[in-house]
C-alpha cells in the first residue's frame, strides 16, 4: 500500500516562471491538502481539495492554484514565482468523513528553489 | 487570533536522556491536538492525537499531555535515541474535525551520542 507520493522531489526555477507540483494520495484517501513550509518554519496551509473542488483556502494569493482529478490525485500550480516561494511543499491526504482518529498522511514533499 | 507557540525553538540532549517539549495554543474552538515528527527533508509523521477529553496519550517512548483548560500540551521523550533527532511540530485543529489546522513552528531536537 503506497503512501502519499509527490513529484518532483526537487525543482529549481527562476523568478517569474510557473511551476506544477504533483501529489498522489494514500490509497483509499479522497481529500488532499497542500502546505508550504519555509526553512525553519512550520507548514502553512495553502488549500484543500475534495471531490475535485477547492474546499478550504489559507492566506495565499491567487498565484497559487490547484486541481484535483477524478482519481483523487492533485496538482499545485504557482504562477509568477517569487524568491519567497522557495520552500518545501507538502501534500497531505486524508479521508473526508469524520472520525476521532482521523489523520493526515504527509508526502515527502517537493523542495522548490526560486533563483 | 488563532496561534500555536512551541518552546524551546531548539534543544540538544545526550543520547539516553529524557526531554519535554512545550506547546501553547490560542486556537478556539478546540477540536484536537496532535504532535508530528518531521525528519529533515521529509514530510511530518503523526505521533499522537488528543481530543478535549484526553489528557495523556503514549506512543512508545513518546508521551503527550494536554491541559485543555490552560491550552497547553507537552511531548515527553524518554530514553532518547539518535533517531529522535528531528523537528517536532504541534498542530491544533480548530472547530469540527474538518476544521482548519494550525501548525506551530516546531522544536528542533538534536540527540548527541
Amino acid at each position: 500500500d503506497a503512501g502519499v507520493t509527490q513529484s518532483p522531489t526537487h525543482l529549481i526555477k527562476t523568478r517569474g516562471q510557473q511551476v506544477t507540483l504533483r501529489c498522489s494520495p494514500k490509497s483509499g484517501h479522497d481529500t488532499v491538502s497542500w502546505y508550504q513550509q519555509a526553512l525553519g518554519q512550520g507548514p502553512q496551509f495553502i488549500f484543500q481539495y475534495y471531490e475535485e473542488e477547492e474546499r478550504q483556502r489559507g492566506n495565499f494569493p491567487d498565484r497559487f492554484s490547484g486541481h484535483q482529478f477524478p482519481n483523487y490525485s492533485s496538482e499545485l500550480n504557482v504562477n509568477a514565482l517569487l524568491l519567497g516561494d522557495s520552500a518545501l511543499y507538502l501534500c497531505a491526504s486524508s479521508l473526508e468523513w469524520e472520525t476521532r482518529e482521523e489523520t493526515q498522511y504527509f508526502g515527502p514533499g517537493t523542495r522548490l528553489l526560486v533563483l | 487570533k488563532n496561534q500555536v507557540e512551541q518552546s524551546p525553538q531548539s534543544l540538544i540532549i545526550l543520547e539516553g536522556k529524557n526531554c519535554t517539549l512545550q506547546c501553547n495554543y490560542t486556537v478556539s474552538p478546540f477540536s484536537n491536538l496532535r504532535w508530528y515528527k518531521q525528519d529533515t527533508g521529509r514530510g511530518p509523521v503523526s505521533l499522537t492525537i488528543m481530543t478535549f477529553s484526553e489528557n495523556t496519550k503514549s506512543n512508545g517512548r513518546y508521551t503527550a499531555t494536554l491541559d485543555a483548560d490552560t491550552k497547553q500540551s507537552s511531548l515527553h521523550i524518554t530514553a532518547s535515541q539518535l533517531s529522535d533527532s528531528a523537528s517536532y511540530i504541534c498542530v491544533v485543529r480548530r472547530g469540527s474535525t474538518l476544521g482548519r489546522l494550525y501548525f506551530g513552528r516546531g522544536t528542533q531536537l538534536t540527540v548527541w551520542p
